[in-house]
């Protein structure tokens, strides 16, 4: 059965940094692209980053961009997100989410999630 | 970025009803277009992609169809186990953009 298992996740005060892991199983993980979804109080969906099988190519929305680093080891079957310089709106819960095939961007995987709080 | 415009926002009908979501893109995005199921303290669930390709799994009462800009969710027949809320997401093009959510309520 496919999974995805998110850790690292917790209470940082402003300007600080996590590093949210994802250990996968039950596919071939290094055949799928990988996302981070995050989800904030209002309940609203955002996309972070993804990465592609192969870890060569990564993108970011804006909002993340030069503080947040996506990046896989296949070896160990781990999605990782390294956040830098967190801010009070990076408040969130985080998913791992594998992409459905290649290039489609449609998500079929979800990992349970794992909260991120920024506060001083 | 494309916004995804969901209404309504949210929606109340008996078991058996029919239920119909729209989600609209801010440009074309062709048929580039999913559609998710979550529940209470759970994560989404992906039930259509490509506008209208039911996901394996899910029920054949769900349904999705549109292109270009205009989308539409369907529940044939409303069930006890459909209450939720509903997200179309767009994935023509970085960064992917989800909708605000459609809360599907029993009556």
């Amino acid at each position: 059965e496919v999974h995805l298992v998110e850790s690292g996740g917790g209470l940082v005060q402003p300007g600080g940094s996590l590093r949210l892991s994802c250990a996968a199983s039950g596919f071939t993980f290094s055949g799928f692209w990988m996302h981070w979804v995050r989800q904030d109080a209002g309940k609203g969906l955002v996309w972070v980053a993804r990465i592609t099988g192969d870890g060569s190519g990564t993108t970011y929305a804006e909002s993340v961009k030069g503080r947040f680093t996506i990046s896989r080891d296949n070896a160990k079957n781990t999605l990782y997100l390294q956040m830098n310089s967190l801010r009070a709106e990076d408040t969130a819960f985080y998913y791992c989410v594998r992409d459905k095939s290649g290039s489609q961007y449609y998500i079929d995987v979800w990992g349970k999630g794992t909260t991120v709080t920024v506060s001083s | 970025d494309i916004q995804m415009t969901q209404s309504p926002s949210s929606v109340s009908a008996s078991v058996g009803d029919r239920v119909t979501i729209t989600c609209r893109a801010s440009q074309g995005i062709s048929n580039w277009l999913a559609w998710y199921q979550q529940k209470p303290g759970k994560a989404p669930k992906l039930l259509i992609y490509a506008a209208s390709s039911l996901q394996s799994g899910v029920p054949s009462r769900f349904s999705g169809s549109g292109s270009g800009t205009d989308f539409t969710l369907t529940i044939s027949s409303l069930q006890p186990e459909d209450s939720a809320t509903y997200f179309c997401q767009q994935a023509n093009t970085f960064p992917l953009t989800f909708g605000g959510g459609t809360k599907v309520e029993i009556k």
